[in-house]
């Protein structure tokens, strides 16, 4: 059984600050990571993907991945209140679109003024 | 671009009854998911079309979900007869090949 982990939260962080979100997963198998912005009744959103290990910035967000200790994080910088929503963790078999996705509960974050 | 687009948003039916559930790709994309999310938990995969061939459906819970893609365009999920564990918002995700997946906004299905 996959198994993807994440903190419920919430996660409370001031604007401006740095928001930390993390992931475990458990199968090692796991070759594609990604992470989805999801506000209330709104479909998941792509916000980072990274298939390597290391870390991958794209503007205010920089996934990080250690495939040997199966952790994937995403640090967002300079938070907004804009960006307060539940961040979903989702994990893939292979590094290709035919693989299905094994998603985490979710961390909501909540970024106050 | 158009994204995903999913009817209806909202379902509410009577336990017994059927529902169906649409699901409009982003254009030109050949793999279309289904997944849902109960309360509480965290959103599971159904089933997955590559064109309209059933590439896995392993996550499909029981014979009472039928799901289609005619000619490999938009994707049609059948709940018959539906039981109340079957509430729960039913997300649709399409993708190009080697791409990453982008998702509907769901439709919420609520049994009564």
């Amino acid at each position: 059984q996959k198994e993807v982990e994440q903190n419920s939260g919430p996660l409370s962080v001031p604007e401006g600050a740095i928001a930390s979100l993390n992931c475990t997963y458990s199968d090692r198998g796991s070759q594609s990571f990604f992470w989805y912005r999801q506000y209330s009744g709104k479909s998941p959103e792509l916000i980072m993907f990274i298939y390597s290990n290391g870390d991958k910035e794209d503007g205010r967000f920089t996934a990080q991945l250690n495939k040997a200790s199966q952790y994937v994080s995403l640090l967002i910088r300079d938070s907004q209140p804009s960006d307060s929503a539940t961040y979903l963790c989702a994990v893939g078999g292979d590094g290709s679109g035919y693989s299905t996705l094994t998603f985490g509960k979710g961390t909501m974050l909540l970024v106050s003024p | 671009e158009a994204g995903v687009t999913q009817f209806p948003s909202h379902s509410v039916i009577e336990k017994g009854q059927t529902v169906t559930l649409r699901c409009d790709p982003i254009s030109g994309h050949d793999n279309l998911y289904w997944y849902r999310r109960v309360m509480g938990k965290e959103i599971k995969f159904l089933l997955h079309f590559v064109k309209e061939s059933k590439q896995d459906e392993s996550g499909m819970p029981n014979n009472r979900f039928l799901a289609e893609r005619t000619g490999g365009t938009y994707s049609t999920l059948k709940v018959q007869p539906a039981e109340l564990e079957d509430s729960g918002v039913y997300f649709c995700a399409s993708s190009r090949q080697d791409q990453p997946q982008h998702f509907g906004d769901g439709t919420r299905l609520s049994i009564l």
